[in-house]
């Protein structure tokens, strides 16, 4: 159980255009999920927070407008990277928890790179 | 502020070997501390998690303890494999986020 899909796996796109990622939780609820970036070695940085049905909290730094984030329902949740620049390439991981005390579910994992 | 620091960055060690991975942290009011496995260019597969009640936790050849008040934990690996290299991250979870460390590269050589 508490299996998170994360699509695509990676994707290439031209500078300028924009990229959406979904992150569906397949066998439960998640009223919240998290999108993190990591850099080639480096660890996982958390950008926001997804809440279901209301406004994304984002982390220090983190450009709302270029990072935009939606949570229309209980289970899936998508992070649409905006004017997307080559600086923006990056391995971007979605997580979420099922409710109690249970630890956290990652996606995948999707390879953005921005030629 | 939460920092999470896993000593060593990077380990290599022979087929076999017993093993252990550090992991402190400088806030103990977590909620959990959570154990991951990340192969080249995936996501996180969690190995063990453990409860901010609880001291330690084991799954095969992984046992994954927690000192809460002096702010550390312990992944102990039985009899390394080939298959056991990846890089193991440790994560705190406090204020509805999880904390990463930097992560220790392992390599088991056969």
């Amino acid at each position: 159980g508490a299996v998170v899909s994360q699509h695509p796996s990676w994707v290439i796109c031209k500078s300028g255009t924009s990229v959406k990622i979904e992150c569906r939780s397949l066998d439960f609820q998640a009223t919240t999920m998290f999108w993190y970036r990591q850099f080639p070695k480096q660890s996982l940085m958390l950008m926001a927070t997804s809440n279901e049905g209301s406004k994304a909290t984002y982390e220090q730094g983190v450009e709302k407008d270029k990072f935009l984030i939606n949570h229309a329902s209980l289970t899936l949740s998508t992070l649409t990277v905006t004017s997307a620049h080559p600086e923006d390439s990056s391995f971007y991981i979605c997580s979420a928890s099922p409710q109690g005390p249970y630890g956290y579910t990652f996606g995948s994992g999707t390879r953005l790179t921005v030629v | 502020k939460q920092e999470v620091t896993q000593i060593p960055a990077a380990l290599s060690v022979p087929e076999g070997e017993n093993l252990v991975l550090n992991c402190s942290f400088t806030d103990s009011a977590i909620y959990n501390l959570q154990w991951f496995r990340q192969d080249p260019g995936k996501g996180l597969t969690s190995l063990l998690l453990i409860q901010s009640s609880q001291r330690e936790q084991t799954s095969g050849r992984l046992n994954a303890s927690l000192d809460k008040s002096s702010g550390r934990s312990t992944l102990y690996i039985a009899a390394s494999q080939p298959g056991d290299s990846a890089t193991y991250l440790c994560a705190v979870s406090q204020g509805g986020k999880l904390i990463f460390g930097q992560g220790t590269e392992l390599s088991v050589k056969p």
